[in-house]
């Protein structure tokens, strides 16, 4: 079974400053699916950047980017200039490829990050 | 992306009673959903994921009897909590996974069994 580690159950990060949130899995398959989930208190799931692990290049979203490193099975989410809306906890979830889009994930237990101005 | 959405978004019934949960793709015909529970300040718990047409699927340790799962259109998944209890008090989210693999959120429904 597919598991995803998230060691940092908390992390906190001045205003504008740079912070990066720490993600490990574990997996026998080749081709999958990487996510990073944002649940701000009102627990609306939202999607901040995903990685399909068959690409070498990492994702980036605007003041997001992820360093995706598929032999060690890790994919840390980087955070710049980061702002009041950012805090929130993060989840990091793997997603078996399936072709018929049906893959179901994982997600680790969560970050929480304080953003202080 | 598809829009998701739950109702009821906060439901508090009596211990014994059954509560129904429902889950709607509000733009997208979803073939498949999943049911998740998540409790305060934890990580998502997927429960079972929903084919349409057809049973649910449940993960280890989730009581089939207890929460039943229909699926009856490519827009409309239900979760009831049969004869809930206060350990049944929860976050229940829903999700609506597309062929990319990617999944959309619901907003969730708050469970308090008295």
């Amino acid at each position: 079974a597919q598991t995803v580690t998230q060691s940092q159950p908390e992390m906190s990060v001045q205003e504008a400053e740079t912070v990066t949130l720490s993600c490990t899995y574990d997996t026998s398959e080749s081709d999958y699916y990487l996510f990073w989930y944002k649940q701000p208190p009102s627990r609306q799931m939202i999607l901040v950047i995903r990685q399909e692990a068959y690409k070498q290049q990492n994702a980036t979203e605007n003041r997001f980017s992820v360093n995706f490193q598929k032999a060690a099975k890790s994919f840390s989410l980087k955070i710049s200039d980061s702002q009041l809306g950012d805090a929130a906890m993060y989840f990091c979830a793997y997603i078996d490829l399936l072709p018929d889009g049906a893959g179901k994930s994982t997600f680790g237990d969560g970050t929480t990050l304080t953003v202080k101005p | 992306g598809a829009v998701v959405s739950q109702h009821p978004s906060w439901v508090i019934c009596k211990s014994g009673t059954s509560v129904k949960i429902e889950c709607r793709s509000l733009d997208f015909q979803a073939t498949t959903m999943f049911w998740y529970r998540q409790f305060p300040k934890q990580s998502l718990m997927l429960m079972a994921t929903s084919n349409e047409g057809s049973k649910a699927t449940y993960e280890q340790g989730v009581e089939k009897d207890k929460f039943l799962i229909n699926h009856a259109s490519l827009t409309l998944s239900t979760l009831t909590v049969t004869s809930a209890h206060p350990e049944d008090s929860s976050f229940y989210i829903c999700s609506v996974g597309d062929t990319y693999n990617e999944q959309f959120f619901g907003p969730g429904t708050r469970l308090t069994v008295l």
